[in-house]
This record gives C-alpha cells, structure tokens and sequence, in this order.
C-alpha cells in the first residue's frame, strides 16, 4: 500500500488568511484527489490533481479558492484561500495504490476562527 | 452520477455479527469500497470489490452484486474498538470515489 504522508496535520487559520496543504507519497502515483470533510459529514471530492496540468474541479469547487498544484507523480498541494468558518473541515488527499485500491492521508484539520 | 445509500445508524453487541447494507444507483462502475472512519482520525482502507460475490478479510467480508446495485460488510465477533464509521464509496469509470453518508456503528458491552 502507498504510504501518504499530509502536512499541517492541524491548524488553527484566522478568517480572510490562506493555508496551503502539502500531500507526499512514497511512490509514484497516477491518480491524486483531494477530498474534503465537513464536521458531522461524509467525504465530498473537490478535485482531481493532474500532473504537470490544472487539477479539473467538482461543481461547486473553482480554482481561485481551492488551488492545486502536482509537480510531480509523488507530491501536490491544495491552498484553502480567503477561509472563513465554513472552511472548517478535514482535507484529505488520496491516491489509487496498488491492486488499484484507493488510499488516504492521515488528513489535515483545520479551524478557521 | 452516484446516489448510494446506506444506514445511519446501527447498534450491536460485544461478540455479535453486523449486516451494513449499502445500495447505490450509478452511471458507471468500476469498484467498491468500504472505509473505517474513528472519531478524529481519517478514514482507513477495509475492503474492495469490483467483481461480484464474497471477499473475506479475517473478521471483515465484503458482499458484492454488481446487477442489483448492492453491497455488504459483514463485520463478526465485534469488539470494542469496531465502534467507528463505516462508508461505502462507489468508484466510477473516471476513478473518483462517491461516498455513501456513513453508518455509525456502536458496540456495546
């Protein structure tokens, strides 16, 4: 299985401020997600991280408020922009490992106040 | 899109045997997954199905039927540490994972 690693694992934001999340994995990947969890809810995906091109978004989800970016096949990051309360959530990246099962983070916590 | 559901909420005993049932109607399939999900902690891998019928894991099967939309986890001689979430999540042809709402599970002495 693929060993994913997320930082910040939590984090305390202030309103109106940014906060960029850093997913490594420790092998080379095809598919990356990044999936949010809102308190008391199931996980909703926000967008797809495609390498070496722009993530391609859920509806709901744009580019200015969540941007993603994928270097390369083992690391992407999503910026949570301009936060407010209701940005408070779990973030989660995901990858499809081997025998093409799906696999998350520890995930990052986040509290915007 | 997906439309999957699943229990809100069930209750066992120490030792017993658990059915989560989880239905889903979808455009396009390609796999089957149910996650374990603690309070404050992400969710953790449990099974996949993607051909029809019975995948057994020590104390954990999964149940598959690809023609009627439909799909179990069995968890037996629960224990404690089995109180969590359990999500059942359909994967479709363009790989991205449709989550279910989550069955919590409670297990009781």
């Amino acid at each position: 299985s693929a060993v994913i690693s997320q930082k910040p694992s939590r984090d305390i934001c202030q309103r109106g401020t940014s906060l960029t999340i850093q997913c490594q994995v420790d092998s080379q990947v095809t598919m990356m997600f990044w999936y949010r969890q809102q308190p008391g809810q199931s996980l909703t995906l926000i967008a797809t991280a495609n390498q070496g091109s722009e993530a391609t978004y859920e509806s709901g989800f744009v580019i200015d408020k969540f941007p993603i970016s994928r270097p390369n096949l083992t690391f992407s990051t999503l910026t949570v922009s301009n936060m407010s309360p209701e940005d408070s959530s779990i973030y989660l990246c995901s990858v499809t490992g081997g025998s093409d099962t799906i696999y998350f983070g520890e995930g990052s916590w986040l509290t915007v106040v | 899109g997906q439309n999957i559901d699943q229990p809100t909420e069930m209750t066992a005993t120490e030792g017993a045997i658990v059915q989560i049932n989880c239905t889903y109607q979808t455009s396009g399939f390609n796999g089957l997954f149910w996650y374990q999900q603690h309070a404050g902690e992400a969710p953790t891998f449990l099974s996949y199905n993607v051909l029809d019928g019975l995948e057994e894991k020590g104390r954990f099967s999964s149940f598959l039927s690809r023609s009627k939309g439909y799909s179990y986890l069995l968890l037996k001689e629960l224990q404690m540490k089995d109180s969590a979430s359990y999500l059942c999540a359909v994967r479709g042809k363009d790989y991205k994972l449709s989550f279910g709402a989550g069955t919590t599970v409670t297990v009781r002495a």
